[in-house]
This record gives structure tokens, C-alpha cells and sequence, in this order.
């Protein structure tokens, strides 16, 4: 059965950074890529990128260049995600996600990890 | 970029009601890789349908996704308790939006 299980909540002041973690199981990490996603309070969710889990590779989306990273540790079947400089508007649940097998092909999100909610306050 | 706009904001339904959710694109969705997530309080969304009318394993069949083009539409046929929460559409592909969401209240 396949999980995403994510790290816990963070308090952090701006300025700070903060490293959000996805460990996964019960399916071979490198057959399936990891996704981003953000939902700021009261919104809708926001896609932020993808990155391979076969080569590494990560693809941010538009207003996620710069100070977001996504990368990888494939010996523990773990992909993070790291904000620096952070600002207050950056307070958010982080949600990683995973294409379930059934998809026909389209990169639909079936499977979510449970969310890390970061809170950026002084 | 894909714009999806949900209506209505808020559904106000009582169980064993009738829902009809509405997700308008603002381009036509391709290869219909439009799908539909619920969300609860403190949860993670949960996907419903995929591919615009395909219902994900284990989704009653009280749910169900129509539509193409720029239209499509979630329709609930007989409300449950558990089912009042937040609706998402979701336009997928080489990158990714969602709807505003429509809240379903009882």
C-alpha cells in the first residue's frame, strides 16, 4: 500500500529556512516522480513543481524559482523540500503527491502525503 | 496558463439532496486531464475522478465527472453526511491548477 508520510509542523521566523520531508513506501521510489504542491490559509492548492526520482532532476513552477528546492535521498526513499529566506506569506500546508498507477497516462495526483503545515511568524 | 473558476462558491444542501458542481477552464482542457478532489478539515485533498468522468478506486458511484472542452461538472447524486467538505477541480498535465474550490455545507 502506498504512503507519503511528511515531517511535522514548523514555526520559523522570516528570514529563516526550513527543510519539509516525503518518505514513501510500499512502492519502488524510483518509478514515480514527487510533486509540490502549496495551500496557503483558506485557499486552493497551488502546484510548485515536480522532481524526478529517477534522475534527480527538478522542475519548479512559475513563482517557485529561486529560493524553493526540491531534491532527493533516494537510500531512504525521501524527497524534501527546502524554503529559504522565508516571509510570512510562505505560511502554508505543503503537500507532496504522487500519479497513482490507474491514470491512463495523465499525471493526476492519487496519492497525498498528510501535509506539513509551516508557519512563518516573528 | 489554464484559469479554472468553480461555481458555485458555497452549495447549501441538505443530505439526500442533489449536488451539481461547476469548474469552467479558460482554455480548452486537453486530452480532458480534468479531475476532482474533496478535501476536509485537517485533511489532505482526496481525488475523486481523473481523465474528467473516471472514478478513482473505492469512490462511491453516487459520485460522478462530466464535461469536456471547458465545461465540466461533479455531481453528487444522493448526499451523504460524510460528503459535505471542500471541492477542487484540478486541470493536469505538464503543469498543474486548480479551482478555487466549491464548498459543500449543509
Amino acid at each position: 500500500q502506498v504512503h507519503l508520510v511528511q515531517s511535522g509542523s514548523e514555526l520559523k521566523k522570516p528570514g529563516a529556512s526550513v527543510k519539509v520531508s516525503c518518505k514513501a513506501s510500499g512502492y519502488i521510489f524510483t518509478t514515480y516522480a514527487i510533486n509540490w504542491v502549496r495551500q496557503a490559509p483558506g485557499q486552493g492548492p497551488e502546484w510548485m513543481g515536480w522532481i524526478s526520482t529517477n534522475t534527480g532532476n527538478p522542475t519548479y513552477a512559475q513563482g517557485f524559482t529561486g529560493r524553493f528546492v526540491f531534491s532527493l535521498d533516494t537510500s531512504v526513499n525521501t524527497a524534501y523540500l527546502e524554503i529559504s529566506s522565508l516571509k510570512a506569506e510562505d505560511t502554508a500546508v505543503y503537500y507532496c503527491a504522487r500519479v497513482p498507477e490507474y491514470s491512463g497516462g495523465g499525471p493526476i495526483f492519487g496519492y497525498w502525503g498528510q501535509g506539513t503545515l509551516v508557519t512563518v511568524s516573528s | 496558463e489554464i484559469v479554472l473558476t468553480q461555481s458555485p462558491v458555497t452549495l447549501s444542501l441538505s443530505p439526500g439532496e442533489r449536488a451539481t458542481l461547476s469548474c469552467r477552464a479558460s482554455q480548452s482542457v486537453s486530452s480532458n486531464y480534468l479531475g476532482w478532489h474533496q478535501q476536509k478539515p485537517g485533511q489532505a485533498p482526496r481525488l475523486l475522478i481523473y481523465g474528467a468522468s473516471s472514478r478513482a478506486p473505492g469512490i462511491p458511484d453516487r459520485f460522478s465527472g462530466s464535461g469536456s472542452g471547458t465545461d465540466f461538472t461533479l455531481t453528487i447524486s444522493r448526499l451523504e453526511p460524510e460528503d459535505f467538505a471542500v471541492y477542487y477541480c484540478h486541470r493536469y498535465g505538464s503543469s498543474h491548477t486548480f479551482g478555487q474550490g466549491t464548498k459543500l455545507e449543509i
